[in-house]
């Protein structure tokens, strides 16, 4: 199913380039997120937003900036792209009053950074 | 910073077998801790979840045993199938409504063999 979608799916980009990664979901969440997943260190959380004028920092923010369009989009942008950036970016959400707090993840994107 | 240490970082089973993995936390606010499977190519998925107040929940094949005292968790997968060969996340959250951000453990890869 689609209910969280990721574009671009992989992308190859140089070093300084600007790159912005955009995550869409249907599920009429509130709360959207953006992480990065690194072999060995899990995931880490960058930025989070609990409604469209919430804008949260995360574990590992610097370098990196988002956007929050509306409240089923979510864009995550690296201003000046770096090497070590070079990593696999999840977009997820979750609704508000539920107990168990799922977060629901799209299917990632590949990022590599020359 | 480490809040969620996980282990092992990879794990091979026989078919049949008990896949355990081992989670261990420090920060004791810590109220909601589920456990996120991921396949390759997609994102994670939440399998099961537990709150301190009980010691184990159980679904299916799938047991969270808690130890509040040693601040530990685990997942044990009886009966393990070539199908649950997957990466396999620990986390957890302060989980009152409002403020949901996990953290996650560094993940296992967990190899099923016939």
């Amino acid at each position: 199913d689609a209910d969280v979608t990721q574009t671009p799916r992989n992308r190859i980009t140089k070093t300084g380039k600007r790159i912005m990664l955009e995550c869409s979901q249907t599920k009429g969440h509130d709360r959207m997120y953006w992480y990065r997943q690194d072999p060995g260190l899990g995931l880490r959380l960058i930025y989070y937003s609990f409604d469209v004028k919430d804008i949260n920092k995360g574990e590992i923010s610097d370098g990196y900036s988002v956007s929050r369009q509306a409240q089923a989009k979510f864009s995550l942008s690296l201003e000046s792209a770096i090497p070590n950036q070079t990593a696999l970016y999840f977009c997820a959400t979750s609704g508000t009053g539920t107990y168990d707090n799922e977060q629901f993840f799209g299917p990632g994107t590949r990022l590599t950074v020359l | 910073q480490q809040q969620v240490k996980q282990s092992p970082q990879s794990l091979i089973v026989q078919k049949g077998g008990i896949s355990i993995i081992n989670c261990a936390y420090e920060n004791t606010a810590f109220d909601y801790f589920p456990w996120y499977q991921q396949f390759p190519g997609k994102g994670p998925a939440l399998l099961i979840a537990i709150r301190p107040d009980v010691s184990e929940k159980k679904e299916g094949r799938f047991t969270i045993s808690f130890n509040k005292s040693a601040k530990q968790f685990s997942l044990h997968i009886m009966d393990s199938q070539p199908g649950d060969s997957a990466t396999y996340f620990c986390a957890a959250s302060i989980g009152n409504f409002g403020n949901e951000k996990l953290t996650f453990g560094t993940g296992t890869r967990l190899t099923i063999i016939p």
